[in-house]
């Protein structure tokens, strides 16, 4: 167990409709990443979280955005979800410092049909 | 740019034989190379890093990789390879120009009895 938790483990919707993903980090942990996995893409880099404030940005859809609260979980919102927004979402958290490892979560599989 | 390319979709090996999993990077200034590794319905693991110092980088489960500046390559290696290593391999790369964790595509390493 990585102590990073991911809710909810699975999620089926439907195109247009709009999801929030939510992350707790290991306890201590400032920061927060967010990445998505899809077979065709891989695992593509969203954004990234230390205490609070946005560190860094990937390849993050306008259509998505995120924030971290003042208790260090975070949340993925994902909006006018079309299918091709089907993927596997993870989190993960460090201690955060730049080198430090990542411990990922197990992942919320978003299906959107 | 930064990117990092692991050339090989998947690796087939021989339990007792050695492995290697391929990784170049490209990237600007000194590069923070890292692997993880994916079991099947998991999140990833942390494996090992590469920051500085010497070349050869060990790490868990009796996996080492070796950083070759020339060559822009942090290959993954082991000795005798266990049929309990078969998952999916990633190997990341971190800019300090960019703030970003950047993952390679993962190859697949299946180690037959």
């Amino acid at each position: 167990d990585s102590g990073v938790t991911q809710t909810p483990k699975h999620l089926i919707t439907a195109t247009g409709q709009r999801v929030t993903l939510r992350c707790s980090p290991r306890s201590g942990d400032l920061s927060v990443y967010w990445y998505q996995q899809s077979l065709d893409q891989g695992l593509q880099f969203l954004i990234q979280y230390y205490n609070g404030e946005e560190r860094a940005k990937g390849n993050i859809l306008e259509r998505f955005s995120a924030q971290q609260f003042p208790d260090l979980h975070s949340e993925l919102n994902l909006s006018s979800l079309e299918l091709g927004d089907s993927a596997l979402y993870f989190c993960a958290s460090s201690a955060g410092g730049d080198y430090e490892k990542l411990f990922f979560g197990s992942g919320t599989q978003l299906s959107v049909l | 740019a930064q990117s990092v390319a692991q050339p090989e979709d998947q690796v087939n090996v021989a339990e007792g034989n050695p492995l290697t999993v391929k990784c170049t990077y490209s990237v600007s200034g000194n590069p923070y190379l890292f692997w993880y590794v994916q079991y099947p319905n998991r999140g990833l693991q942390f494996l090992l890093k590469y920051i500085t110092g010497d070349n050869l980088v060990k790490g868990s489960y009796g996996f080492e990789a070796e950083f070759n500046k020339s060559q822009t390559s942090f290959h993954l290696k082991k000795p005798s390879a266990l049929v309990s290593d078969s998952a999916l391999y990633f190997c990341a790369v971190f800019s300090g120009n960019t703030g970003k964790l950047i993952f390679g595509q993962g190859t697949t390493l299946q180690v037959k009895p």
